[in-house]
């Protein structure tokens, strides 16, 4: 059953503390993705990867950094530098081959702060 | 300005009505052009999909791409109460790194 798999799906953050989301695929997607959700925000996206060993700053990506060792897993933590973490994060994936374009989502991660 | 406008609602509609949701963009650039379809706590899921322009239809839904007005649509027929979510419209081009821009979302309750 092919998909994103995104844990925990709901995760708490004491100040000071850095915490790390999972996402794991298994399209055997070259491109992952990660969005910070809040309301009436739409999805704004914190950092992109193309392919392994390798990452690109989105558009919010300060106070947050990633990891693309394997092409199934892109996690994401969230560091102390991230002053407002309280989001909806989600994570998503593309393949470069047919339907251009085409993202497909976890189910994302509730993070809020204690 | 930004890239792409979405009007984020909410709308609230009569079950059995027609429904129109739509994006404006000021990117000529665009090629492709989406509808995402996310229900409250839950990742976004794939509608629609368009390359370029014209008309695409599947089942109760219809999508349209106006790329000379910069205009996209989603119309929703025979709407019904599990048609309750947030529609997101998304566009990107082959120049930029498979990245999407996204509308806001429109958030549409439809009330039996």
């Amino acid at each position: 059953d092919g998909g994103i798999t995104q844990s925990p799906k709901y995760l708490f953050r004491k100040e000071g503390q850095n915490v790390t989301l999972s996402c794991e695929q298994n399209l055997n997607h070259d491109a992952m993705y990660w969005y910070r959700q809040d309301p009436g925000q739409g999805l704004r996206l914190i950092y992109y990867s193309q392919i392994v060993n390798d990452f690109q700053k989105g558009d919010i990506a300060e106070g947050y950094s990633v990891s693309r060792e394997k092409k199934e897993s892109f996690p994401l933590t969230v560091t102390s530098a991230q002053k407002n973490p309280t989001a909806f994060y989600l994570c998503a994936s593309s393949s470069a081959s047919g339907g251009a374009g085409i993202q497909y989502f976890g189910a994302g991660t509730r993070l809020s702060v204690l | 300005q930004k890239e792409v406008e979405q009007d984020p609602g909410p709308l609230s509609v009569p079950e059995g009505a027609i429904v129109s949701l739509n994006c404006t963009y000021s990117n000529s650039a665009f090629q492709y052009f989406m509808w995402y379809r996310q229900y409250s706590r839950k990742g976004p899921e794939l509608l629609m999909y368009t390359y370029s322009s014209g008309n695409k239809e599947d089942g109760r839904f219809t999508a349209q791409v106006d790329k000379s007005s910069k205009y996209i649509s989603l119309f929703i027929r025979d709407s019904q109460p599990s048609d309750s979510a947030t529609y997101l419209c998304a566009m990107g081009w082959t120049g930029n790194n498979r990245k999407l821009i996204w509308g806001l979302g429109t958030s549409l309750a439809v009330n039996p």
